[in-house]
């Protein structure tokens, strides 16, 4: 049964700091890694999907990595910014089909 | 483009009632996909259905149900309401319906039980 965990669970950090948020899974055999961002009482917004053959994403200041063998993904925000604040989720998907195992998030409070 | 739409977007139920929730996928996308967030037990698989039919199926109650329909638009169904029933149901949506696919999520349906 895949696990996903996030560490750590609640993050704060001044405007313009560069971070580093981090999902562990058990099961390496997965189709691929999500990255959400969630907003207070809103639904989630994709930020980037790694496939399984490839190590890593880029959008923006968002940089996301894959280490299939080790069982974790890093989600790395470059220049953080106070809009950056919400809470961020990774999702493993393992077996067929769209079912997706979500971590816990990691809240994140960018402060000016 | 317009995206996953989801309604109603607030409701209030009593127990023992019943809910039907429904799911609007981006246009194109065949299959959809709905996860029950609880703040104890957090974002939980519910079921997936692409084509009409049911791809998968989490570890919920009979009481939990859904359907697809032609066009894709998806319900899906709470009978017998309880209080741990009260949660944020989120539906998402995928082109592929394949195992690589990005899901796009919509805001949600967020459900209470008194």
């Amino acid at each position: 049964k895949q696990e996903v965990t996030q560490i750590p669970a609640a993050l704060s950090v001044p405007e313009g700091e560069n971070l580093v948020l981090n999902c562990s899974f058990t099961d390496s055999a997965i189709y691929n890694l999500q990255w959400f961002r969630q907003d207070p009482g809103k639904g989630l917004t994709s930020l980037l999907l790694i496939q399984s053959s490839q190590r890593e994403q880029t959008s923006g200041r968002l940089n996301a990595s894959l280490d299939k063998s080790s069982g974790r993904s890093t989600l790395y925000i470059a220049a953080s910014q106070p809009g950056d604040s919400a809470t961020y989720l990774c999702a493993a998907r393992t077996g067929g089909g769209n079912k997706l195992t979500f971590g816990t998030g990691t809240q994140l409070k960018v402060e000016l | 483009k317009a995206g996953v739409t989801q309604t109603p977007r607030y409701l209030i139920k009593t127990r023992g009632q019943q809910v039907t929730l429904s799911c609007s996928p981006i246009s194109g996308h065949r299959s959809v996909s709905w996860y029950q967030q609880t703040p104890g037990q957090g974002l939980q698989f519910l079921f997936e259905y692409f084509s009409e039919t049911q791809r998968n199926k989490g570890n919920f109650p009979g009481r939990f149900s859904g359907r697809q329909f032609s066009n894709s638009r998806s319900e899906m169904n709470v009978s017998t309401l309880e209080l741990g029933d009260s949660a944020l149901y989120l539906c998402a949506s995928s082109l592929q319906g394949v195992d690589t696919g990005e899901l796009f999520f919509g805001e949600g349906s967020r459900l209470t039980v008194l």
